[in-house]
């Protein structure tokens, strides 16, 4: 199957900082990605659908404005969570889509917010 | 996009075929199954999908009923590798429809 990285895998920061996570798909080409949060023993939550050079789509209950969303490139997408708090420690999951219409996941990055 | 119910969860003796259902009784027409696994702490990984006819490939054989309702993805040697959390989901193929997990069936292969 096709590879999507992401980076960091791991991360801890401070209450009230923003993090950024990277998300790449590196041999195939991703016209759609996908950024899905999972809380300990949960299921995965889909938090937006971003489309290569449009904005991102957000489901209903995630603040755009906390969960900043870029995909400026075929095989790029970041994640920025600004004004990080405890309660947005989670894991967070990213997938690509590409022209063969199946979904990608990457490895994850375990965000930690003291 | 249609929903599925899987059971919680399901053990497995290591080396015997593991044999997973899923039930999707308000699937539409034009609406594919997809199977995915997630071992603990990773990203879901793919496994199979289809729409109507039986799809196999070297990872799992996915059987779905002539009326589509339910399907069943096997694992035919299962190994202590294979446990996981095995998710069902159908979507729409070629528009855009979303990927939306449920709740999954774990998996525990035993020795």
């Amino acid at each position: 199957g096709a590879v999507v990285s992401q980076h960091p895998s791991r991360v801890i920061c401070k209450s009230g900082t923003s993090v950024k996570i990277e998300c790449r798909s590196l041999d195939f080409q991703a016209t759609t990605m996908f950024w899905y949060r999972q809380f300990p023993k949960q299921s995965l939550m889909l938090m937006a659908t971003s489309n290569e050079g449009s904005k991102a789509t957000y489901e209903q209950g995630v603040e755009k404005d906390k969960f900043l969303i870029n995909h400026a490139s075929l095989t790029l997408s970041t994640l920025t969570v600004t004004s990080a708090h405890p309660e947005d420690s989670s894991f967070y999951i990213c997938s690509g889509r590409g022209g063969t219409d199946t979904q990608y996941f990457g490895p994850g990055t375990r965000l930690t917010v003291l | 996009d249609a929903k599925t119910t899987q059971p919680p969860s399901m053990d497995c003796a290591e080396g015997r075929a593991a044999n997973l259902p899923c039930n999707h009784s308000t699937i539409s027409g034009n609406e594919y199954v997809y199977w995915y696994r997630q071992i603990h702490s990773q990203g879901p990984q793919y496994i199979i999908h289809g729409l109507k006819n039986n799809e196999t490939n070297e990872m799992a054989s996915l059987i779905i009923t002539e009326d589509r309702k339910s399907s069943t993805l096997i694992l035919p040697h299962a190994t202590l590798r294979d446990t996981a959390v095995y998710y069902c989901i159908v979507r729409v193929r070629n528009q855009g429809g979303k990927l939306i997990f449920g709740q999954g069936t774990e998996l525990s292969v035993k020795p």
